[in-house]
């Protein structure tokens, strides 16, 4: 089985942009989960998406928002980028407990 | 409101040791907790997970513990190497379905 998929890898934006991300689960996997993590902070929960409905939503500004298809793949949209935006956004999917993230995607805010 | 903390921030070790990462959480409420590892710039890898009803979980050379009455986690791992070089986080699921993620040990295992 493939693993989590995270596309684009990285990214450079200017403040004020928008920017979307991509997460594609492993086959079978319904809930998709988003997670921020930088040196700061750490750590944290943004959103979880199960059978293209938001299921829960960490304390972030409505300016992070998300969705997800009929085939499980997910979407993460930030808008009015900030630089304190710039983070690694890790994206994971659930098997029963277990969570399998993917490889991240890198953005930079200048 | 949960906290997990984790502790040392960094660790330096020579190659061969048997070392121990140490993981704390104030709401013991849990229902399993999960230990990762994540390489720089890379996302994390599953290592272990253990149900409230385990006292350890088992894989090669890692050992995991959990004592939910302390608050305490451990992660064994025997006769390091080089490759395990990363950063360990332990992480605990929340009321929401979500996971929260102690702060990270930073292993470095030098040749």
């Amino acid at each position: 089985k493939a693993g989590v998929t995270q596309t684009p890898r990285y990214l450079i934006k200017t403040r004020g942009q928008q920017v979307t991300l991509s997460c594609s689960p492993i086959s079978g996997h319904r809930s998709v989960s988003w997670y921020q993590q930088t040196p700061g902070q750490g750590l944290q929960f943004l959103f979880e998406y199960f059978s293209e409905t938001q299921r829960n939503k960490g304390n972030f500004p409505g300016r992070f928002s998300g969705r997800q298809f009929s085939n499980s793949r997910s979407e993460m949209n930030v808008s009015t980028l900030e630089l304190g935006d710039s983070a690694l956004y890790l994206c994971a999917s659930r098997d029963t407990e277990k969570l399998f993230f993917g490889s991240g995607t890198q953005l930079s805010v200048l | 409101k949960q906290e997990v903390t984790q502790i040392p921030a960094a660790l330096s070790v020579p190659e061969g040791e048997n070392l121990v990462l140490n993981c704390s959480f104030t709401d013991s409420a849990i229902y399993n907790l999960q230990w990762f590892r994540q390489d720089p710039g890379k996302g994390l890898t599953s290592l272990l997970l253990i149900q409230s009803s385990q006292r350890e979980q088992t894989s090669g050379r890692l050992n995991a513990s959990l004592d939910k009455s302390s608050g305490r986690s451990t992660l064994y791992i025997a006769a390091s190497q080089p490759g395990d070089s990363a950063t360990y986080l332990c992480a605990v699921p929340t009321g929401a379905n979500n996971l929260f993620f102690g702060t990270g040990t930073r292993l470095t295992v030098i040749p």
